[in-house]
């Protein structure tokens, strides 16, 4: 049983462009939610996060949405670049259970040049 | 520079060996884990550890072992009673209580 999902697995977007990357969760326990990034080969390294007080949270190119009525939640980029090519990892936690990060399983963003 | 070591990058085990990753951090960090990728999967939680000296089963435990004896080192042993072994390890640290964590570069096993 996912509680995390990010149902597209890949994503084109041309160079310039938005890219908005999606995440559904069904736990309503839910309470912090975070995106991270990685390379083929690396780990993954954190890029944003928001908490379900906030509807709304910006850093640079980058803003992360939650709908916590829809469960869901987006990460903007814009605008996007060649080097935003990566796999995107949407998770979510409790902040009550510190330890326990769940992760969705990743969406591919390829930007064309 | 502070972060997380794994070694190695790469390991290849003959069936029915046991083999162990290395994971060290120098972020003095409380927290550490791993988890596991496969292809068009998530990161899958394999044990974590608030603290030394107590680490606790994540959501696929079976098949490994750790230790946590030291505060910057989380080893993870991948038995032979792991079915499916072959996958990328990552391993991660926080501090106490963090909602963010943060991972090394990641340890490919594949069984031959």
């Amino acid at each position: 049983d996912q509680q995390v999902k990010q149902n597209s697995p890949s994503l084109s977007v041309q160079e310039g462009r938005i890219s908005i990357l999606n995440c559904d969760y069904t736990n309503s326990m839910f309470d912090y939610f975070l995106w991270y990034k990685k390379y083929p080969a690396e780990g993954p390294t954190f890029l944003i996060s928001i908490s379900s007080i906030k509807d709304k949270n910006e850093d640079g190119r980058f803003t992360v949405f939650l709908n916590k009525s829809a469960k869901h939640l987006s990460l903007h980029i814009v605008p996007s670049q060649p080097g935003d090519s990566a796999v995107y990892f949407c998770a979510a936690k409790k902040m009550s259970s510190s330890y326990k990060l769940i992760f969705g399983s990743g969406t591919r963003l390829l930007v064309r040049p | 520079d502070g972060g997380i070591t794994q070694s190695p990058k790469y390991l290849f085990r003959k069936e029915g060996q046991n083999v162990t990753l290395s994971c060290e951090q120098n972020l003095n960090h409380d927290a550490m884990y791993w988890y596991r990728q496969d292809p068009g999967q998530g990161l899958r939680l394999i044990y974590y550890s608030q603290i030394v000296n107590d680490f606790q089963k994540g959501d696929i435990a079976e098949g490994y072992s750790v230790s946590r004896e030291k505060k910057e080192s989380f080893p993870l042993t991948v038995t032979s009673a792991q079915k499916n072994p072959t996958a990328f390890y990552l391993c991660a640290s926080s501090e106490a209580a963090a909602n963010t964590i943060y991972f090394g570069e990641g340890s490919w096993l594949t069984v031959v």
